[in-house]
C-alpha cells in the first residue's frame, strides 16, 4: 500500500500569513492527490484534486502543486475560517489512503 | 444538490450489532462509489471500504476486512455499514463519501455529515 506523510503535523500561524503544508508519498502517484479541510465535529471538505485543481467554490487563496511523490498545499493570506486540520489523500491504486493530517492553529 | 445523508448517533454496548446508513440524494446513486471512512476520537481519517451500488462490487481496506460488512440497497439509494459484534475500539465518527466512477474524477465529494458511534458498557 502507498503511505502518505505530512509535515508539519502542527502549524501555528496568524491571520494574514502564508503557510505551506507538504505531503509525501511512499511511491510515485502521478497527480492523483486530493486535499481536504476538516473542522472539529464536521465532515471533511474537498479543497483540491488532481494535485493542483481548485474545487468549485474554494477560495483562490488555496493552491496545490506537485507530482510524483512530493506535494504542497499553500494558503495565502490566512483567514480566520482557515484554522482547521488538512489531510492529503492519494487516489491511485486501492486503498486510497489519507495522510495523518496537519493541524493549523492560531499562533 | 448532490448530498449524502447519514443516520443518527448510536450508543451501543460491546457485543451488540449495528447497521448505519448513508442515503444519496440528487444524483444517480448507482453510478458512483460510496466510501466509508472511520475517524476515531482525536485521530485521522481511515478508509474502511467502498461499494459500487450498480453491481455491488465491494472493496475492503485489508485493515477492516472481516470486521465490518458494507452493502447497498439500490432501490433506496442507500449504502450501509454493519457490525455483528461491536468493540469499544469501534467508538468513532463514521463518514460516507461519494467517488464518481469516472476514472478521471479522482476525489471524494460530497461527504455525509457523519454518524457518531459510541460503544461502552
Amino acid at each position: 500500500d502507498i503511505q502518505l506523510t505530512q509535515s508539519p503535523s502542527l502549524l501555528s500561524a496568524s491571520v494574514g500569513d502564508r503557510v505551506t503544508i507538504t505531503c509525501r508519498a511512499s511511491q510515485g502517484i502521478s497527480s492523483y492527490l486530493a486535499w481536504y479541510q476538516q473542522k472539529p465535529g464536521k465532515a471533511p471538505k474537498l479543497l483540491i484534486y488532481d494535485a493542483s485543481t481548485l474545487h468549485s467554490g474554494v477560495p483562490s487563496r488555496f493552491s496545490g502543486s506537485g507530482s510524483g511523490t512530493e506535494f504542497t498545499l499553500t494558503i495565502n493570506s490566512l483567514q480566520p475560517e482557515d484554522f482547521a486540520t488538512y489531510y492529503c489523500q492519494h487516489l491511485t491504486g486501492y486503498p486510497f489512503t489519507f495522510g495523518p493530517g496537519t493541524e493549523l492553529d492560531v499562533k | 444538490e448532490v448530498q449524502l445523508v447519514q443516520s443518527g448517533a448510536e450508543v451501543k454496548k460491546p457485543g451488540e450489532s449495528l447497521k448505519i446508513s448513508c442515503k444519496g440524494l440528487g444524483y444517480t446513486f448507482t453510478r458512483s462509489w460510496i466510501a466509508w471512512v472511520r475517524q476515531q476520537p482525536g485521530k485521522g481519517l481511515e478508509l474502511m471500504g467502498m461499494i459500487y451500488p450498480a453491481d455491488s462490487d465491494i472493496r475492503y481496506n485489508p485493515s477492516f476486512q472481516g470486521q465490518v460488512t458494507i452493502s447497498a440497497d439500490r432501490s433506496l439509494s442507500t449504502a450501509y455499514l454493519q457490525w455483528t459484534s461491536l468493540k469499544a475500539s469501534d467508538t468513532a465518527m463514521y463518514f460516507c463519501a461519494r467517488k464518481d466512477s469516472s476514472g478521471y474524477k479522482n476525489w471524494f465529494d460530497p461527504w455525509g455529515q457523519g454518524t457518531p458511534v459510541t460503544v461502552s458498557s
